[in-house]
């Protein structure tokens, strides 16, 4: 079964600041890897996706993520961090097909603070 | 991407009332809806698995007579909290597919508070 781990409940980032949230994921077969945010009381918006190809995934609001399969990893990244990015940010893995494709797991999800 | 609508946004009940929450996919014909419950400060956990014109799969642990989910049409899935009580106060999030399974998109969520 497919699985993700957050390792870190919290980032505190300076504004102006590189970020890193990190992911690491188990999966069987190929990932299909997605990180979302989410808004205190609102649902997930979703930021990026890797499924095939480039290893750099660029995504929405600056954010983009590497996936990096020797170390089963794909770290949201973001240049220079905004108050406005202070959210909660999930890692999600659904497997590749024929493994309970359509499941999306999610991990713990971390808390990023950027502070002005 | 696809546009889901979740209905209400909150609802605050009584102990042994039952309760619907609507999500719609208002651009999208879902076969497949999922449903997902959240606890502050936690992640968000698959309850079960909405197919249109046929039951719902459920996850363990979850109970479908409590968790009643009907998926009449390709636009709209309902959970029903049924004789709910404190414990089932959370957050229920839905979301959709797109025709590849390869990304998800879920309804702004609905805050359920039983008191």
């Amino acid at each position: 079964a497919q699985s993700v781990a957050q390792p870190e409940d919290q980032v505190n980032v300076a504004e102006g600041n590189p970020l890193t949230v990190k992911c690491t994921y188990s999966v069987s077969g190929n990932p299909y890897l997605f990180w979302y945010v989410q808004y205190p009381n609102r649902g997930l918006q979703f930021l990026l996706k890797y499924i095939t190809g480039d290893n750099l995934v660029k995504g929405s609001y600056g954010f983009e993520a590497e996936f990096n399969k020797s170390q089963t990893s794909f770290h949201l990244k973001k240049p220079s961090a905004l108050v406005s990015d202070s959210a909660l940010y999930f890692c999600a893995v659904r497997g590749g097909r024929g493994t309970g494709f359509q499941k999306l797991v999610f991990g713990t999800g971390t808390r990023l603070l950027v502070s002005p | 991407g696809a546009v889901v609508s979740q209905h209400p946004s909150w609802v605050i009940c009584k102990s042994g009332t039952s309760v619907k929450i609507e999500c719609r996919s208002l651009d999208f014909q879902a076969t497949t809806m999922f449903w997902y419950r959240q606890f502050p400060k936690q992640s968000l956990m698959l309850m079960a698995t909405s197919n249109e014109g046929s039951k719902a799969t459920y996850e363990q642990g979850v109970e479908k007579d409590k968790f009643l989910i009907n998926h009449a049409s390709l636009t709209l899935s309902t959970l029903t909290v049924t004789s709910a009580h404190p414990e089932d106060s959370s957050f229920y999030i839905c979301s959709v597919t797109d025709n590849l399974n390869t990304e998800a998109f879920f309804g702004q969520g609905t805050r359920l508070t039983v008191v």
